[in-house]
């Protein structure tokens, strides 16, 4: 079983319904990790976050840790959202770059 | 303030070569992380360095090594390639080496070996 696993790991929405990508992780964390990865293999942090939630723009991530989920909405989603989502975490005694990460979730967006 | 960069781009090696990826942090930062991404295994952490000393290292054979420089820019080799070595390579820079500093990724170089 994967330490990281995510859900869906495809998703096809129409443009400006609401969207939520779920991790679940079964460490001891102390960060997690949302990151976007375009086609040609740019990956771009979203949000890094320990506890609670987090907002930019149309991007809203959380985090609870007793039950080890977290999930990322986007809401009125739009074609150029079209990218793979990936949930990454920081193992507890992990330093820096000993990231575990999640398969991804492609998403696709219909105009 | 220019971001992370990765070269080359694109590199075709044959089995048994062996190849040297560079990538040069954003300015200032002291921290350089690899990871592999393959689509079998997705993205798998590869090591870490931080004021020249590797900090942590991944689940790889002793083939995959790496370096950092003083001026923080950072090497990993890859010898004796191998097909399964095919991978899009990526860094990612921080600050420091603190696990809630935001980490900036490079464009990656994807290697492909026949």
């Amino acid at each position: 079983k994967n330490e990281v696993e995510q859900s869906p790991q495809n998703l096809t929405a129409q443009e400006g319904e609401f969207i939520t990508i779920n991790c679940s992780y079964s460490v001891g964390i102390s960060a997690l990790h949302w990151l976007q990865q375009h086609p040609g293999g740019g990956i771009v942090s979203l949000f890094m976050l320990s506890s609670g939630k987090k907002k930019h723009g149309r991007l809203i991530a959380t985090i609870n840790i007793q039950e080890k989920h977290s999930s990322l909405h986007i809401t009125a989603s739009h074609p150029r959202d079209s990218a793979v989502y990936i949930c990454a975490v920081f193992p507890y005694g992990g330093s820096q770059g000993n990231l575990i990460f999640g398969k991804g979730t492609k998403l696709s967006v219909k105009p | 303030k220019a971001g992370v960069t990765q070269t080359p781009r694109y590199l075709i090696k044959t089995r048994g070569q062996q190849v040297t990826l560079s990538c040069s942090p954003i300015s200032g930062h002291r921290s350089v992380s690899w990871y592999q991404q393959t689509p079998g295994q997705g993205l798998q952490f590869l090591f870490e360095y931080f004021s020249e000393t590797q900090r942590n290292k991944g689940n790889f054979p002793g083939r995959f090594s790496g370096r950092q420089f003083s001026n923080s820019r950072s090497e990993m080799n890859v010898s004796t390639l191998e097909l399964g070595d095919s991978a899009l390579y990526l860094c990612a820079s921080s600050l420091v080496h603190k696990v809630m500093d935001e980490q900036y990724f490079g464009p990656g170089t994807r290697l492909t070996v026949t």
